[in-house]
């Protein structure tokens, strides 16, 4: 089974509209780390932003917001203002305890394409 | 200069050559990732280092090896390419996470193997 689920293989959006990209994510651990990464088309991979399992309120970063449902195992992306830069491939991550070592999982991705 | 290098950007080899990509790191982690992305499953990892002298197999590991040689760099080879490995690979850093650092990983700009 998938350890992080991206349902959503491509997403549209109108530039300066608002798009959330979904994630779930599926762990026993009580401690872990949940992160998106941006890839231009370019290829090179970006790291956007963190969620810890014990943080409490969402975390932010700039145009980027991260809405965490921690009961429903949900780490959702949302993008404000979309900008034609946006246009790239979207990943989830999830860093959990695994063999003794926290190692980073990733999710197959959502391609976003924002329109003019 | 990138903090993480990796050469050779893009390789075409033949089946049952051996290939080796090489990354290499100044920005001083421990941490040590081999990642491998194909379209439409998003990254996978083949190999995990977290000091010179630990080397750890990740989810895909069959037909790879890898060498760490300092801590600032990790080798990756395939001992008898086979074109099912023709993919974009990455190399990818970090740091131990603690409360002032999310412990996010940081890659390089990938390899993009053929293998005919």
């Amino acid at each position: 089974a998938q350890k992080i689920t991206q349902t959503q293989p491509g997403m549209f959006v109108q530039e300066k509209e608002a798009v959330t990209l979904d994630c779930t994510y599926d762990t026993s651990d009580q401690s872990y780390g949940l992160f998106w990464y941006k890839q231009p088309s370019s290829g090179e991979m970006i790291f956007l932003i963190y969620q810890g399992s014990y943080d409490e309120q969402n975390a932010t970063e700039g145009r980027y917001s991260l809405n965490f449902q921690k009961a429903r195992k949900s780490a959702n992306l949302v993008i404000s203002a979309s900008q034609l830069g946006d246009s790239a491939m979207y990943f989830c991550a999830m860093r959990e305890l695994s063999g003794g070592s926290y190692i980073p999982t990733f999710g197959r991705g959502t391609s976003l394409i924002v329109h003019p | 200069d990138a903090d993480v290098t990796q050469t050779p950007r893009n390789r075409i080899t033949k089946t049952g050559k051996r290939i080796m990509l090489e990354c290499s790191q100044t920005k001083g982690h421990d941490r040590m990732y081999w990642y491998r992305q194909d379209p439409g499953l998003g990254l996978r990892l083949i190999y995990y280092s977290f000091d010179v002298k630990d080397i750890n197999k990740g989810e895909i590991s069959d037909g790879y090896s890898v060498s760490r040689q300092a801590q600032a760099k990790f080798s990756l080879s395939l001992e008898s390419a086979i074109p099912n490995q023709t993919a974009l690979y990455f190399c990818a850093t970090s740091t131990l996470e603690t409360s002032l650092n999310t412990g996010e990983l940081f890659f390089g700009e990938g390899s993009r193997l053929t293998v005919l």
